[in-house]
């Protein structure tokens, strides 16, 4: 079983749903991260947080360590958000990657 | 602001040359690092540097050696290219080498190897 598990692998959306990606880990963190990799792009980070919630635009970071999960919700999707969208959770010095969701959003 | 910049973007080798990939970072971070990502897995770590005059390994470094010529500076080669090392290579940086930093990535290097 990977440290780092994602859900779901892959989503199609219609333009404006409401998105929901969801990471769950099995070790004690000191953080996680939510990155985002467009198609034959570089990887951006977008979120990095070790409790609560955080809000940057129309995208929702979430976090609960007791339950070892984490959600990242995108509201009023766009084609531009298509993209996969990859947890990472940190262990000290190193990052541990999950597989990545990707997601499509359709006009 | 550049941020991470690597090089190059595309290289086809043969099994058994020799390469090396570049990256460069403008934002005075103490710690780089080399990530290989492969289909159906997620990003895995080659090498990182901490601070300037060190290396370590990582999860995957077989076949891989790294150079980190100076602060900016952080290079991985290829001594013997195998197909096994076909992937996308990122490079990346983050100030301190603690991953509660945030982590900057590079565009991202595909490397075939036929």
């Amino acid at each position: 079983k990977n440290e780092v598990e994602q859900s779901p692998q892959n989503l199609t959306a219609q333009e404006g749903e409401f998105i929901t990606i969801n990471c769950s880990y099995s070790v004690g963190i000191s953080a996680l991260h939510w990155l985002q990799q467009h198609p034959g792009g570089g990887i951006v980070s977008l979120f990095m947080l070790s409790s609560g919630k955080k809000k940057h635009g129309r995208l929702i970071a979430t976090i609960n360590i007791q339950e070892k999960h984490s959600s990242l919700h995108i509201t009023a999707s766009h084609p531009r958000d298509s993209a996969v969208y990859i947890c990472a959770v940190s262990l000290t010095w190193k990052l541990i990657f999950g597989t990545g969701t990707r997601l499509q959003v359709f006009p | 602001n550049a941020g991470v910049t690597q090089t190059p973007k595309f290289q086809v080798l043969k099994t058994g040359q020799s390469m090396t990939l570049q990256c460069a970072q403008d934002m005075n971070h103490n710690s780089m690092y080399w990530y290989r990502q492969d289909p159906g897995m997620g990003l895995r770590l080659i090498y990182y540097s901490a601070s300037e005059g060190t290396t370590d390994k990582g999860e995957v470094p077989n076949g891989y050696n790294v150079s980190r010529l100076n602060k900016r500076e952080f290079s991985l080669r290829l001594e013997s290219a195998a197909p096994s090392q076909t992937s996308v290579y990122f490079c990346a940086s983050s100030e301190h080498l603690d991953s509660g930093n945030t982590i900057y990535f590079g565009e991202g290097s595909w490397l075939t190897v036929v």
